[in-house]
Parts: structure tokens; C-alpha cells; sequence
């Protein structure tokens, strides 16, 4: 089945540093979302992607939709204590049952 | 705006009882999925519902069952649990194909 590979699998930064990590893909997805889970939350959506190419902001958060529709990319501007978290890719192709692949995600640690 | 409703929250069960979790939501989505949530191994998807009345497997079925009671509800019962099950099991829900899939807050099950 397709496998998603997110990177990095954690990160330590300092507050106020910007924050790249990313996803890809065996294969190609029509749509991206991007989820952050607090601890002994369920994942909360931040952003989705529906077009090769477009860029997204939430905020201090922005994401890309690859250009080969194999990967995604989501960014982190001046980081705050409240951005620790995991970060999970997912990505979905029409036709391929329903169903979101996710991604294993990418554990951010800030340190003040 | 309650959203997607998991119970219960947390759950301890002996080798081979059997259990339901609950998943409800109210957002009049379609589509309702059950994943686990593993260390070091992202969300996989155990069973779904692609809309009232039809059910499918996912990447780990085995051990488990479901049934879409109606367009709301949509459970997922262990017959005889094991260790192995022993995991973070998130209920989400969504309109249909490439839309937003929105989470509950999880079930914490430990098996014995």
C-alpha cells in the first residue's frame, strides 16, 4: 500500500526559531492535510491542500502542495511554547477507497 | 458543538474480554473511520464506513468488528482482546472523499 515518510521524526528547536518538516509520498495524492496532536488529544486539523503547487497559511503555519503531487511541506514561523506537539502529514488520492494515508509524524519540542 | 464523541476515555480490559467503544458524531458526515495510534507508528486505519450501511477493512482489522448503526454512530468492538491491542483508538468523521476528516479525543485501552 502507499507508505508516507515524514521528516524529521522529532525536532528540539528554541522559541522564536522557524520550523520546516515534510512528507513524501511513493506515490501521488490529490489532497494533503496536515493535523498537530496534543497529548491526550485526538489530531486537530490545521491545513489542507487540494492542487499541486498551491500555498496554504494558517497563521504562523504554512504548507505546500508539491509540484510532483509526491510530497508536502509545513512551516512554522517563530515558534511558541504552544506549538510542542506531534505533527502529522496525510495525504489522499481520488479513487483509492475513502481513505487517508497518514503519515508517522514529527515530535516538536521548544525550548524556552 | 460537540463534534466527534468517543467513550469511554479510558478502558482496562483482562485478556480475552470483550468490549465496545463508542463513537457518535453530529456533524451529519458520511464517512466515519476507526484508527489505532501506536508508538513510533502513526495512525492506522482499522475499519470504515464510507457511508450508512457499508463498512470496510482497513490496514489492521484482524481482532476487531464494526457496525454503522446509523448515520451518527458508528462502533468498534473487540470480541477477545489481546496485548497486542493495547493502544490509542481515535473515531473521525467527514463529509466524503477528499474533504477534512475531523477526530475524537480517543479511547486509551489497555489489555492485561
Amino acid at each position: 500500500g502507499q507508505q508516507l515518510n515524514q521528516s524529521p521524526q522529532s525536532m528540539f528547536i528554541q522559541e522564536g526559531e522557524d520550523v520546516s518538516m515534510n512528507c513524501t509520498s511513493s506515490s501521488i495524492f490529490n489532497t494533503w492535510l496536515w493535523y498537530k496532536q496534543d497529548p491526550g488529544e485526538g489530531p486537530v486539523l490545521l491545513i489542507a491542500l487540494y492542487k499541486a503547487g498551491e500555498l496554504t497559511s494558517n497563521g504562523r503555519l504554512t504548507a505546500q502542495f508539491g509540484i510532483t503531487r509526491k510530497d508536502s511541506f509545513l512551516n512554522i514561523s517563530a515558534s511558541i511554547p504552544s506549538d510542542v506537539g506531534i505533527y502529522f502529514c496525510a495525504g489522499e488520492l481520488t479513487g483509492g477507497g475513502n481513505k487517508l494515508t497518514f503519515g508517522t509524524g514529527t515530535q516538536l519540542k521548544v525550548e524556552l | 458543538n460537540a463534534g466527534v464523541t468517543q467513550t469511554p476515555k479510558f478502558q482496562v480490559l483482562k485478556t480475552g474480554q470483550s468490549m465496545t467503544l463508542q463513537c457518535a458524531q453530529d456533524m451529519n458526515h458520511n464517512s466515519m473511520y476507526w484508527y489505532r495510534q501506536d508508538p513510533g507508528m502513526g495512525l492506522r486505519l482499522i475499519y470504515y464506513s464510507a457511508s450508512e450501511g457499508t463498512t470496510d477493512k482497513g490496514e489492521v482489522p484482524n481482532g476487531y468488528n464494526v457496525s454503522r448503526l446509523n448515520k451518527r454512530e458508528f462502533s468498534l468492538r473487540l470480541e477477545s482482546a489481546a496485548p497486542s491491542q493495547t493502544s490509542v483508538y481515535f473515531c473521525a468523521s467527514r463529509t466524503g472523499v477528499n474533504e477534512k476528516l475531523f477526530f475524537g479525543s480517543g479511547t486509551q485501552l489497555s489489555v492485561l
